[in-house]
């Protein structure tokens, strides 16, 4: 079956680092999502790997291993306003995505 | 740009009965889909359209249906709702089926 894991809940003081880790089975890859989804709203599109490597997008970076089924995002300078879930979604070789449960994160001051 | 639009914004159903929740989008966008999402659950996909026409099975599509007449609507139906159809429904719209998928404000439904 199709699988993808990650941690259910992190918390992370403001101002500091934290990565978001995902493993990932499916049938086929055809890149790797990270959104941000804030309580109540929809999920954004915050990041997409395809190859190997860390893609950075201002105080978000996304890294991705393919051989080891293995993603993560890291949030830099963390602010108040990023406490969210972030969703881990990988497309299949039917082109669908299948999702994490997603990660909350929690920003203390 | 309004992008992607829903409606209703929540509603309580009464089992038994039928609802359509409606999904529009103005990015002219070929590729349109309706997920459901769960407390602790990953977004389950329920049915998708690659283009104007044509439409797919998700993951979970048993209770639901769809049509995609045109490129900028793509309506989902319950035909009788139950309980256990309780949840958060988003629509989401993407440029092709490889492509960034741009999701809908959500429709809470609760089915009592």
């Amino acid at each position: 079956g199709q699988n993808i894991d990650q941690p259910t809940e992190m918390t992370a003081t403001e101002g500091a680092i934290v990565q978001i880790n995902c493993t990932y089975q499916t049938s086929g890859f055809n890149g790797l999502f990270w959104y941000q989804q804030h309580a109540g709203e929809a999920p954004t599109f915050l990041s997409y790997n395809v190859l190997d490597g860390l893609e950075e997008k201002g105080r978000f970076s996304s890294f991705l291993s393919r051989s080891k089924g293995y993603s993560y995002l890291l949030l830099k300078e963390l602010q108040m306003k990023d406490s969210a879930s972030y969703l881990c979604a990988v497309m299949d070789s039917n082109y669908q995505l299948i999702w994490g449960a997603g990660t909350k994160l929690i920003i203390k001051p | 740009t309004a992008g992607i639009t829903q409606a209703p914004t929540s509603q309580i159903l009464a089992a038994g009965r039928s609802m359509t929740l409606r999904c529009t989008q103005d990015m002219r966008h070929n590729a349109m889909y309706w997920y459901r999402q769960d407390l602790g659950l990953g977004l389950r996909l329920i049915h998708y359209s690659n283009t104007a026409g044509t439409t797919g099975k998700g993951e979970v599509p048993d209770g639901y249906s769809v049509s995609r007449a045109n490129t900028d609507d793509f309506p989902l139906t319950l035909a009788s709702a139950v309980p256990s159809q309780t949840s958060v429904y988003f629509c989401a719209s993407s440029d092709s089926e490889e492509e960034t998928q741009y999701f809908g404000p959500g429709t809470r439904l609760l089915v009592l």
